[in-house]
């Protein structure tokens, strides 16, 4: 079946620092990869995604490479701000229209100054 | 950009009580969806409709959940009789035709059963 495994929060982080938070996959096919947000006291925001194997998403300083080989989606940022505090959700569709996203269960980022 | 509306943020009810969580999906978006996330937890799909039936629903959407789009904009989510677990964050989608292309989340209704 597919499944998507996220990295323990939460993560407390100070200004400037470097992120990674680990995405694991398990899928049939070819899925498509996604990282949303959510920001305190607002819905789920898509932050990037990526719909093939080597293809880097990027948004906002964020990035992640979908890794076939690992299986993996890591989102990463050189320098997190203040304002990146949220929590993310790694997400997966495995590829036919109107399929649910998966999502994982979600990594806390505090980031202080 | 476009949003997805949900209303209202926040509903409190009775154990056994009906309630109707509402959501104006994106206007010319073909697939709707609900999501919950239980505190703590994942989120979890729920169901998703297309051509105003039901395309997918998960085990936790049984005889107590339905869905409706009544009048070709709204798409309602109706507990019949609700459970203390079904306390969570209930999140409205819509999306396009294509399984790539964005989903639009709501920003949540808070259910507490009491």
């Amino acid at each position: 079946g597919n499944s998507v495994t996220q990295m323990e929060g939460p993560v407390t982080l100070s200004e400037e620092a470097f992120l990674t938070i680990n995405c694991t996959y398990t899928a049939t096919g070819y899925p498509s990869l996604f990282w949303y947000v959510q920001y305190p006291g607002e819905g789920l925001q898509l932050l990037l995604k990526a719909t093939k194997a080597d293809d880097k998403g990027s948004n906002k300083g964020f990035e992640a490479t979908y890794r076939k080989e690992t299986t993996s989606f890591h989102l990463e940022k050189g320098s997190v701000q203040v304002s990146d505090s949220a929590v993310y959700f790694c997400a997966l569709s495995p590829n036919q229209a109107g399929t649910a996203l998966i999502f994982g269960k979600g990594t806390t980022l505090s980031v202080s100054s | 950009e476009p949003e997805v509306t949900q209303t209202p943020s926040h509903q409190v009810t009775q154990m056994g009580q009906e309630v109707i969580l509402r959501c104006v999906p994106i206007s010319n978006h073909l697939y709707f969806y609900w999501y919950r996330q239980i505190l703590g937890q994942k989120v979890e799909f729920l169901v998703s409709f297309y051509n105003n039936e039901i395309s997918e629903k998960s085990e936790i959407f049984d005889d107590q959940f339905s869905v409706e789009r009544p009048d070709g904009s709204n798409f309602t989510l109706k507990i019949r009789s609700t459970k203390l677990e079904d306390s969570a964050m209930y999140f409205c989608a819509s999306g396009g035709a294509s399984a790539n292309e964005k989903l639009f989340f709501g920003s949540g209704t808070q259910l507490s059963v009491l």
